[in-house]
């Protein structure tokens, strides 16, 4: 629920304007990386993923970029709505075992 | 929703007592894992399997056990719960191991007193 969110950086952004969240990752052998959406008291849910031979991915007003030179992953979202109020997670596959590790969070807030 | 349901939602337990989560699956997915969720922690693997009775550690497994005895079923035992084990559990399911999307239950919300 909402006590998830504690101590989690925070990103306020206009409703309408475009949101940015940015997750650095630490693995040079991951080639899978994913972004996690999380509202309030329920598990998060898959937005959009990105493989390592690509630099960019959209979808449905969601867009992934990948630099692999610096190991930074970002999701920008078009059009910010109240609904895109959560916590959001980026996620890798790390050393490719079968794990997908998570990242520590941002909490986007929406402001009116 | 991927059919994946987590039982008990929510428990209060004494320090010192055995608990067992349970995470049930009806989508026939290879992968099963158990996450736990902590304030400033984000999401932390703690056991996944990649088979029936085929288990791995994850990157916070002490003081945790897991069994999968069958396809739609993965157990998490705290054998001896700690308070530092107070936290929401989330169990989630793929059909493609470290390239596949991950379907998370709602969670299991556990107080150690």
């Amino acid at each position: 629920g909402e006590s998830v969110g504690l101590h989690l950086p925070t990103l306020s952004v206009q409703e309408g304007d475009n949101s940015i969240i940015n997750c650095a990752y630490s693995n040079s052998a991951s080639d899978y990386f994913i972004w996690y959406k999380q509202e309030s008291g329920k598990g998060p849910q898959f937005i959009i993923d990105i493989r390592s031979n690509m630099d960019k991915r959209q979808g449905q007003r969601v867009t992934v970029l990948l630099n692999k030179t610096v190991k930074h992953l970002s999701l920008q979202i078009a059009a910010t709505q109240p609904g895109d109020s959560a916590v959001y997670f980026c996620a890798e596959n790390g050393n490719r075992d079968d794990k997908i590790i998570f990242g520590k969070g941002t909490r986007l807030h929406i402001l009116p | 929703d991927a059919g994946i349901t987590q039982s008990p939602r929510h428990k209060v337990t004494e320090t010192g007592t055995p608990v067992t989560l349970r995470c049930h699956q009806t989508e026939n997915h290879r992968y099963m894992y158990w996450y736990r969720q902590d304030p400033g922690h984000g999401l932390r693997l703690i056991h996944y399997s990649y088979g029936v009775k085929d288990t791995d550690k994850g990157e916070v497994s002490d003081g945790y056990s897991v069994s999968r005895s069958k396809t739609e079923d993965f157990l998490l035992t705290l054998e001896s719960a700690t308070s530092s084990q107070t936290s929401v559990y989330f169990c989630a399911i793929s059909d493609g191991g470290d390239t596949g999307e991950l379907f998370f239950g709602e969670g299991s919300r556990l107080t150690v007193l």
